[in-house]
């Protein structure tokens, strides 16, 4: 079982519509990332977060650590959000080295 | 700022070549990542450094190599080229602890295709 889980795999949607991702993991963790992949291929940070939420202009992400959940929600969906979103981890184990571990990832499509 | 530039964007490798994926950072940051992006999958640690002269393993090491001899610089070696290294090649970056934890800043990627 990966120790990160995404969810769901794809996810087609109409321009407007409100999404939400939602990434589950199974180990002890420091700080989780929400990361965004353009179609060419560039990765972008878009959140770091250990607890709480955090809004960035339409996109919102929250975490549950007694749950191990989080979810990244992106309000008022544009074409211009299609990509693929990315959750990972920075496990409590990978100590000085913050190491990452990554889901598989998120195909979001947003239709016109 | 650049941020991360990686070189070269493609290249196709015949089996048993070798060759060296670029990486550079002007952000002066301690940390940096080199990871593999196969489809379908998530991101795997291929190996890191924590500084120039440090580096260590990460997920999976196997038939690369690294070095950091300087803080803006972190090649990966690809010794031997075979089939299953074909894939998308991320280096990436960071604050060290002591500068407060940062997320990471990758590169465009490399892709390779060994055939």
């Amino acid at each position: 079982k990966n120790e990160v889980e995404q969810s769901p795999q794809n996810l087609t949607a109409q321009e407007g519509e409100f999404i939400t991702i939602n990434c589950s993991y199974s180990v002890g963790i420091s700080a989780l990332h929400w990361l965004q992949q353009h179609p060419g291929g560039g990765i972008v940070s878009l959140f770091m977060l250990s607890s709480g939420k955090k809004k960035h202009g339409r996109l919102i992400a929250t975490i549950n650590i007694q749950e191990k959940h989080s979810s990244l929600h992106i309000t008022a969906s544009h074409p211009r959000d299609s990509a693929v979103y990315i959750c990972a981890v920075r496990t409590i184990s990978s100590g000085s080295a913050r190491q990452l571990t990554f889901g598989s990832g998120t195909q979001l499509t947003v239709l016109p | 700022n650049a941020g991360v530039t990686q070189t070269p964007k493609f290249r196709i490798l015949k089996i048993g070549q070798s060759m060296t994926l670029q990486c550079t950072q002007d952000m002066n940051h301690n940390y940096m990542y080199w990871y593999r992006q196969d489809p379908g999958m998530g991101l795997k640690l291929i190996y890191y450094s924590v500084g120039a002269g440090i580096t260590d393993k990460g997920e999976v090491p196997n038939g690369y190599n690294v070095s950091r001899s300087t803080t803006e610089d972190f090649p990966l070696r690809l010794e031997l080229a075979a089939p299953s290294q074909t894939s998308v090649y991320f280096c990436a970056s960071s604050y060290s602890i002591i500068q407060g934890a940062r997320e990471q800043y990758f590169g465009p990627g490399t892709r390779l295709t060994v055939t």
